[in-house]
């Protein structure tokens, strides 16, 4: 199993600012995933991090705009930025699920509302 | 249409019933998760399962490969178990396809 601490668990931002979120995985891990979660709807992949390589953009997400760090096997951050109404959602990172033999493990969500 | 389906959107029972959350999905699979999520936004991996059927505590998932079809039950619902549930299905690949969720409440 995997433990994921995340944070911020919530934050209020005026648009046009930036917010990191990080999380922290109580094991090694070769991949997280990054999700947005719009009020209402699914989770939607932003993006895979990848320790040692760029990070891997689902289509409709950019770096520009949703920039990652993975600087070692348990931690990493997504940063939203520029940050407009559109943007509130709850994100979540992930470890796990793939490839047909792993369980899937989430953080807390970070609820963001941008005003 | 979605890869994955889940029915009902909403469910609102009362204590003590049994419920079903069903998912349907068009695509082939390795494995069918279930996901809890709630109100703060966390999510909990409930069942991984390829085939047949698996139990925890009142919890039961099943899977049918050849319907593509499984289902969530929980028996003697209590009120905590209000949440939004959520089936996903792992293509072999390295990422998770998503239903919509079943948004679920039980009253006292």
């Amino acid at each position: 199993s995997a433990v994921i601490s995340q944070k911020p668990s919530r934050d209020i931002c005026q648009r046009g600012t930036s917010l990191t979120i990080q999380c922290q995985v109580d094991s090694q891990v070769t991949m997280m995933f990054w999700y947005r979660q719009q009020p209402g709807q699914s989770l939607t992949l932003i993006a895979t991090a990848n320790q040692g390589s760029e990070a891997t953009y689902e289509s409709g997400f950019v770096i520009d705009k949703f920039p990652i760090s993975r600087p070692n096997l348990t931690f990493s951050t997504l940063t939203v930025s520029n940050m407009s109404p559109e943007d509130s959602s709850i994100y979540l990172c992930s470890v796990g699920g793939g490839r047909g033999n792993t369980e899937a493990f989430f953080g807390q969500g970070t609820r963001l509302t941008v005003v | 249409k979605n890869e994955v389906e889940q029915s009902p959107q909403n469910l609102t029972a009362q204590e003590g019933e049994f419920i079903t959350i069903n998912c349907s999905y068009s695509v082939g699979i390795s494995a069918l998760h279930w996901l809890q999520q709630h109100p703060g936004g966390g999510i909990v991996s409930l069942f991984m399962l390829s085939s047949g059927k698996k139990k925890h505590g009142r919890l039961i998932a099943t899977i049918n490969i050849q319907e593509k079809h499984s289902s969530l039950h929980i028996t003697a619902s209590h009120p905590r178990d209000s949440a939004v549930y959520i089936c996903a299905v792992d293509q072999g690949a390295q990422k998770l396809v998503f239903g919509q969720g079943t948004r679920l409440t039980i009253n006292p």
